[in-house]
């Protein structure tokens, strides 16, 4: 079993739709939390980062975490043709070697057509 | 411009050749790390370095090596050992410490012929 799993769709909305995007993990160190956006033939840009149980909320982005689940999502409000790419959810946790070393799950692609 | 560049962006290579791919930053970074991304598999962590001078097997070493003798630089070779190179090949850096943002380079693209 893979520590972190991740729809990978593909996920196809209309334009204004509500995105939810969602990652399980299974090792409760995991203490911090990251999406990022990737565009096609493009390196990974960071979208959210949380390290506690709630909602983190940033423009039309809200990143959401159950750490009692072992749960995070992902929702975009509005949706639009320039959100179109690969999600992937990543996590860390603290201590010793494993310092920044980043744990990601397979990534989900989102289409929105308008 | 301060960023993180790879290259060549995309790379041939005949099977049993070994291949360098270059990852420079000028962010003033400690951290550098390679990962590979295959389709459906996400990004999997091949080396990082935390220091110059330094660095640790990440999850899929076999088959690649590293070195870091310069803060700005951590290229990564793929030797003949790696039985599935061809794949996309990603750098990322950040400042040392748990919260710091991993800032990712373009890619390169390699494919075994």
């Amino acid at each position: 079993q893979k520590e972190v799993e991740q729809d990978p769709g593909p996920l196809s909305v209309p334009e204004g739709a509500i995105v939810s995007l969602n990652c399980t993990y299974s090792n409760s160190a995991f203490q911090y939390f990251m999406w990022y956006r990737q565009y096609s033939r493009k390196g990974p840009e960071l979208l959210m980062y949380t390290y506690s149980s709630g909602n983190k909320e940033d423009g039309r982005f809200t990143a959401q975490v159950d750490k009692s689940s072992k749960y995070i999502s992902l929702f975009i409000r509005d949706s639009q043709p320039s959100d179109s790419a690969t999600y992937l959810c990543a996590m860390t946790w603290a201590g010793g070697t494993s310092y920044g070393k980043l744990t990601f799950g397979q990534g989900t692609i989102l289409t929105v057509h308008p | 411009d301060g960023g993180i560049t790879q290259s060549p962006k995309y790379l041939f290579r005949k099977e049993g050749q070994n291949v360098t791919l270059s990852c420079e930053q000028n962010l003033n970074h400690d951290a550098m790390y390679w990962y590979r991304q295959d389709p459906g598999q996400g990004l999997r962590l091949i080396y990082y370095s935390q220091i110059v001078n330094d660095f640790q097997k990440g999850d899929i070493a076999e088959g690649y090596s590293v070195s870091r003798e310069k803060k700005e630089s951590f290229p990564l070779t793929v030797t003949s050992a790696q039985k599935n190179p061809t794949a996309f090949y990603l750098c990322a850096s950040s400042f040392r410490g748990i919260h710091n943002e991993q800032f990712f380079g373009p890619g390169t693209r390699l494919t075994v012929l």
